[in-house]
């Protein structure tokens, strides 16, 4: 069984950048392809980027790109996700959720970490 | 980018009866690769549905998914005091590249 460990709430203002940390155990993140969410407050999920194993490349969503960094650390099993720029419609909820396995599926998720941006 | 519609945008049921809740594709899903997630306030989203019909592990038959192409549905056969949430559904047949619905409400009559 997966289990996912995120970094605390930030708040952050206007501009800066925030790197949001997902620590595995139970598996090895390379066993995992890892991939980011975000929800903002009262909204629906955001799918952000992952790992796509078939390239051995990082996918982002076109919105994030050029701001986002999704970087991993095998030695610790610790996933990052590092946003740039940040602007008030940045505030939301980030998860990581790794995909096991051949489906693009989210069986395991973290516990969200809230990212708040407010100058 | 494949666009997903849900629909209704809430749904007021009471506890024993059925939910009809609706996903639809701005172009052909692949494979039927369509997923749902249940999510309360406060958690993270729970994964119910994939393939389409396949339920997840744990996941109560009274909770089953149909439709392919561009339709897509999932119905709760009677609903429990826990099923009340915000159901999400996600496509990944143009995987890597998700994306998910905008998230139908299912709340108490």
């Amino acid at each position: 069984q997966v289990q996912l460990v995120q970094s605390g709430a930030e708040v952050k203002k206007p501009g800066a950048s925030v790197k949001v940390s997902c620590k595995v155990s139970g598996y090895t993140l390379t066993e995992l392809s890892m991939h980011w969410v975000r929800q903002a407050p009262g909204k629906g999920l955001e799918w952000m980027g992952g790992f796509d194993p078939e390239d051995g490349e990082t996918i982002y969503a076109q919105k994030f790109q050029g701001r986002v960094t999704m970087t991993e650390d095998t030695s610790t099993d610790t996933a990052y996700m590092e946003l740039s720029s940040l602007r008030s419609e940045d505030t939301a909820v980030y998860y990581c959720a790794p995909k096991e396995g051949g489906s693009y599926v989210f069986d395991y998720w973290g516990q969200g970490t809230l990212v708040t941006v407010s100058s | 980018e494949i666009v997903l519609t849900q629909s209704p945008g809430t749904l007021s049921l009471s506890p024993g009866e059925r939910a009809t809740l609706s996903c639809r594709a701005s172009q052909s899903v692949s494979s039927s690769y369509l997923a749902w997630y249940q999510q309360k306030p406060g958690q993270a989203p729970r994964l119910l549905i994939y393939g389409a019909s396949s339920r997840a592990t744990g996941i109560p038959d009274r909770f089953s998914g149909s439709g392919s192409g561009t339709d897509f549905t999932l119905t709760i056969s009677r609903l429990e005091p826990e099923d009340f949430a915000v159901y999400y559904c996600q496509q990944y047949g143009s995987s890597p590249r998700l994306t998910f619905g905008g998230g139908t409400k299912v709340e108490i009559k």
